[in-house]
């Protein structure tokens, strides 16, 4: 069974960091690529940042709200995907969900498991 | 990176089919068979009923029905039923790497 277990949102002040983990399990993580999808508290879906497996050299590629800001990463070792956040803005409040691609062939394309979701706050 | 168009609402009664679009450009939806659509439940982890603009996923419903003209693509659910009533996100490629959801769609049944 397929399952995605993000940890490490909490409360934050406007320009701190904050880095979000997304332990994967049930399929061959490394062969898959993984996104960062986030809801801001009523809001609708955005799609964040994604990375490749290592079979797509492990690309990485980011929303223009996070360039320069957000980072992707992932150790297939211990089958983790992270998202290490800078520079938080008030805007980046959210729910940030891992999600897995439907097809090892697939970059962002479609989602066929997602996590639960942890909760960013970013506030003063 | 504009996010797509849908309807903020749609409604139904139980038994009819509704239809909720989602319309883009053809830098997005017009220009890939790159569509999928998400049903959320309140406080739920989005759920994939449709990808590459038709598919439907082992165990969706057969209720569930996706297709695209130009610009626009539609999700279908037909036979409307009570466990239907959720939010729905369409999403799309839209080149470079990109990718872009639509703005969401409350769908309820009367």
């Amino acid at each position: 069974e397929v399952q995605l277990l993000e940890s490490g949102g909490g409360l934050v002040q406007p320009g701190g960091s904050l880095r979000l983990s997304c332990a994967a399990s049930g399929f061959t993580f490394s062969n898959y690529a993984m996104n960062w999808v986030r809801q801001a508290p009523g809001k609708g879906l955005e799609w964040v940042s994604s990375m490749s497996g290592s079979g797509g050299g492990e690309r990485t590629y980011y929303a223009d709200s996070v360039k320069g800001r957000f980072i992707i990463s992932r150790d297939n070792s211990k089958n983790t995907l992270f998202l290490q956040m800078n520079s938080l803005r008030v805007e980046d409040t959210a729910s940030y969900y891992c999600a897995k691609v439907l097809s090892g062939k697939s970059y962002g394309n479609e989602f066929d498991y997602w996590g639960q979701g942890t909760l960013v706050t970013v506030s003063s | 990176q504009s996010a797509l168009t849908q309807p903020a609402s749609v409604s139904g009664s139980p038994e009819q089919s509704i239809t909720i679009s989602c319309t883009g450009t053809s830098s997005d939806v017009g220009g890939y068979n790159l569509v999928s659509w998400y049903q959320q439940h309140p406080g739920k982890a989005p759920k994939l009923m449709i990808y590459e603009v038709s598919k439907r996923p082992s165990g969706v419903s057969y209720r569930f029905s996706g297709s695209k003209s130009g610009n626009t693509a539609s999700l279908t659910i037909s036979g409307l039923q009570a466990e239907d009533e959720a939010d729905y996100y369409c999403y799309s490629y839209a080149g470079s790497n990109i990718w872009v959801f639509g703005g969401g769609t409350k769908v309820t049944v009367l």
